[in-house]
């Protein structure tokens, strides 16, 4: 079994309202990703960090920060929610080397309204 | 910037049927790696391909990696129910994503009984 953890699950919150999607590790891996994905659909980079204190945005641009004071810990903030953020929030971790794959979270489904 | 794409979108086959997924760079790849993501889950992390023509098999799956090192593909024989799900490449180039790693849009397989 993966030994990563996003929480919430599930989050339906109202439009404004500041949100953080948490996402832990314990296999202590350098490299942690975000990437959002819509159902059925591709998956897009939003955030990466190589490491702690170490954060870059992804490839698609997102109104979302994050952060990496901790290994083990990368949570992602919306300050302000917007239906447009309605989504899968999908976290991922590596090793250093790049030579294995990317082990993902089993998401937060993050609803607007 | 580096490309992955993926072809077809969707496959429907009748259950006992092989299904293959293609998927091409606009760049050579330092390597490929394949995920599976069933309905409603998170991607799982498959297999890596490293060296140029590389075969490797898991049970009726075979992955391939081009002689260019710049296509790859799934060929999944006799599929079965448990099958189902959507099937993504990622390739590793030397720019795009992080690490270099580029997700392609991914092939949605659908077994009919």
């Amino acid at each position: 079994e993966a030994d990563i953890y996003q929480t919430p699950r599930y989050l339906v919150i109202g439009t404004g309202k500041k949100i953080t999607l948490e996402c832990s590790q314990t296999m202590g891996h350098d490299k942690m990703y975000w990437y959002q994905q819509d159902p059925g659909m591709e998956l897009h980079l939003i955030h990466y960090s190589y490491g702690v204190n170490s954060t870059e945005k992804g490839d698609l641009s997102s109104e979302s920060t994050v952060s990496r004071i901790r290994t083990e810990h990368f949570p992602l903030t919306l300050e302000s929610a917007r239906p447009s953020h309605t989504s899968q929030y999908l976290c991922a971790s590596s090793v250093s080397s790049g030579l294995s794959g990317y082990t993902f979270g089993s998401g937060t489904r993050l609803t607007v309204v | 910037g580096q490309q992955v794409m993926q072809i077809p979108q969707y496959q429907h086959v009748q259950e006992g049927e092989d299904f293959t997924t293609y998927c091409n760079s606009s760049t050579t790849l330092s390597n490929i790696q394949w995920y599976k993501q069933r309905p409603g889950g998170h991607p799982v992390f498959l297999i890596q391909l490293v060296k140029s023509g590389e075969v490797k098999k898991q049970k009726r799956l075979t992955f391939q990696f081009g002689e260019a090192k710049k296509n790859s593909s799934l060929h999944i024989t006799a599929t079965q129910t448990t099958d189902v799900g959507t099937y993504f490449c990622a390739g590793r180039g030397s720019r795009g994503g992080a690490d270099g790693l580029t997700f392609g849009k991914g092939t949605h397989l659908i077994i009919q009984p």
